[in-house]
């Protein structure tokens, strides 16, 4: 079964600092893993997919992500903040096979706060 | 190329009623999916649509249900509305069924 964890509901960074936001993942088989961003009454939009070729990924807004099977993490990282970055971020999974393809799995979501 | 479109954008009913939320896939997708989203549940997933059959269904009361038609286009129906079905309904689209999803802005459904 897939699910995914994201180990802080909160996060609050100064402008101009790192971000670091964390998710381990559970999956039966090799995931596909990607990162939404949602802003206030807004759709959710795409930041990065990980789909088993570089481990490294880089999306869009300098965010980056690095898929790490052993630790089955898939943290989400930007060298520095900015005001806009403030936004509900989504770890998610899917494994695209059998009864679940076509379907994915949402944390629960990190609240992303970014002071000036 | 336009987006995922989803109308209404808001809509408030009350208990007992019925409500219909329509999607418009990107241009040449034929896989929609749609979400619930709630502060107490997150986001759910309710249903896969692909070249007009349902092909993936998550744990909703069969008060939900939904369909697509031969342009992609998709509809969700939710009948005998309870206050717990208040939520923002997604709707994402896929060129098929293993790439990535691209959501609309949502519909706010909001049971009195």
């Amino acid at each position: 079964a897939q699910s995914v964890t994201q180990l802080d509901s909160h996060v609050s960074v100064s402008e101009g600092t790192p971000v670091l936001l964390r998710c381990n993942y559970s999956s039966s088989y090799s995931p596909s893993l990607f990162w939404y961003v949602q802003h206030p009454n807004k759709g959710l939009q795409l930041l990065l997919k990980y789909t088993s070729a570089a481990t490294l990924v880089k999306g869009i807004n300098g965010f980056e992500a690095e898929f790490k099977k052993s630790e089955t993490s898939f943290h989400l990282t930007k060298p520095s903040a900015h005001m806009s970055d403030a936004a509900e971020y989504f770890c998610v999974v899917s494994d695209y096979r059998g009864s679940t393809l076509g379907r994915l799995y949402f944390g629960r979501g990190t609240q992303l706060t970014v002071w000036p | 190329k336009a987006g995922v479109t989803q109308t209404p954008r808001y809509l408030i009913k009350t208990r007992g009623q019925q409500v219909t939320l329509s999607c418009s896939p990107i241009s040449g997708h034929r896989s929609v999916s749609w979400y619930q989203q709630t502060p107490g549940q997150g986001l759910q997933f309710l249903f896969e649509y692909f070249s007009e059959t349902q092909r993936n269904k998550g744990n909703f009361p069969g008060r939900f249900s939904g369909r697509q038609f031969s342009n992609s286009r998709s509809e969700m129906n939710v009948s005998t509305l309870e206050l717990g079905d208040s939520a923002l309904y997604l709707c994402a689209s896929s060129l098929d069924r293993v790439n990535e999803q691209f959501f609309g802005p949502g519909t706010r459904l909001t049971v009195l």
